[in-house]
């Protein structure tokens, strides 16, 4: 059972242009929200994360949008850049002890920004 | 600090092999984790760990063990290495139980 889908699969995007991809969850006792970027041969990095007592976290030029209703949450990147070419994962995970460590990932999101 | 470490960065084994991936971090993390990556998958979480002494199955444990005799160690093993367990390998570290986690720089797998 896939818990947390992410959308596009691949996505291009014009240098300057605004990146959108969308995750959405099932489990509604997931309560951290991070997505992390990955270049190619190397691990994930976290980008930024958001915790579902807000609706919106920005940092730079990246945002996360959370729709706790809806189940869903986003991540925008404004003026895309060359060197934003990477792979996006949204992942969730719940809080506890015992369930420390444990985070489940979307599929992946391959962006690419043309100069 | 060197923040995880993972060695091997390659391997190629044989159907029915074993071996043992290392896990290390420096940052006196309590939380521990091992990830598979395949392609179209994203990462599945393969074992984890609390505390020293202390682990737990993700989604995909079957054809691994884990052991966590101190904080900072965290091996992988393979008990009889399988064309399916192909894949690239991270570990990750995170101090708390729901912030981020740190990733290693990954070991990929062949088993012919």
């Amino acid at each position: 059972q896939q818990q947390v889908k992410q959308s596009p699969q691949s996505l291009i995007v014009q240098k300057g242009g605004i990146s959108i991809i969308n995750c959405a969850y099932e489990n509604t006792a997931f309560d951290y929200f991070p997505w992390y970027q990955q270049f190619p041969g190397k691990g994930p990095a976290l980008l930024i994360a958001i915790r579902p007592d807000v609706s919106e976290k920005k940092e730079g030029r990246f945002t996360i949008s959370f729709n706790k209703s809806a189940k869903q949450f986003s991540l925008h990147i404004m003026d895309s850049q060359p060197g934003d070419s990477a792979t996006y994962f949204c992942a969730a995970s719940r809080g506890g002890r015992n369930q420390g460590g444990k985070l489940i990932f979307g599929q992946g999101t391959e962006l690419s920004v043309k100069p | 600090n060197a923040g995880v470490t993972q060695t091997p960065k390659f391997q190629v084994l044989k159907t029915g092999q074993s071996m043992t991936l290392q896990c290390a971090q420096d940052m006196n993390h309590e939380y521990m984790s091992w990830y598979r990556q395949d392609p179209g998958m994203g990462l599945r979480l393969i074992h984890y760990s609390v505390g020293a002494g202390i682990t737990d199955q993700g989604e995909v444990p079957n054809g691994y063990n884990v052991s966590r005799s101190t904080t900072e160690d965290f091996p992988l093993r393979l008990l009889s290495a399988a064309p399916s367990q192909t894949s690239v390998y991270f570990c990750a570290s995170s101090y708390s139980s729901s912030g981020g986690q740190f990733f290693g720089p990954g070991t990929r797998l062949t088993v012919l």
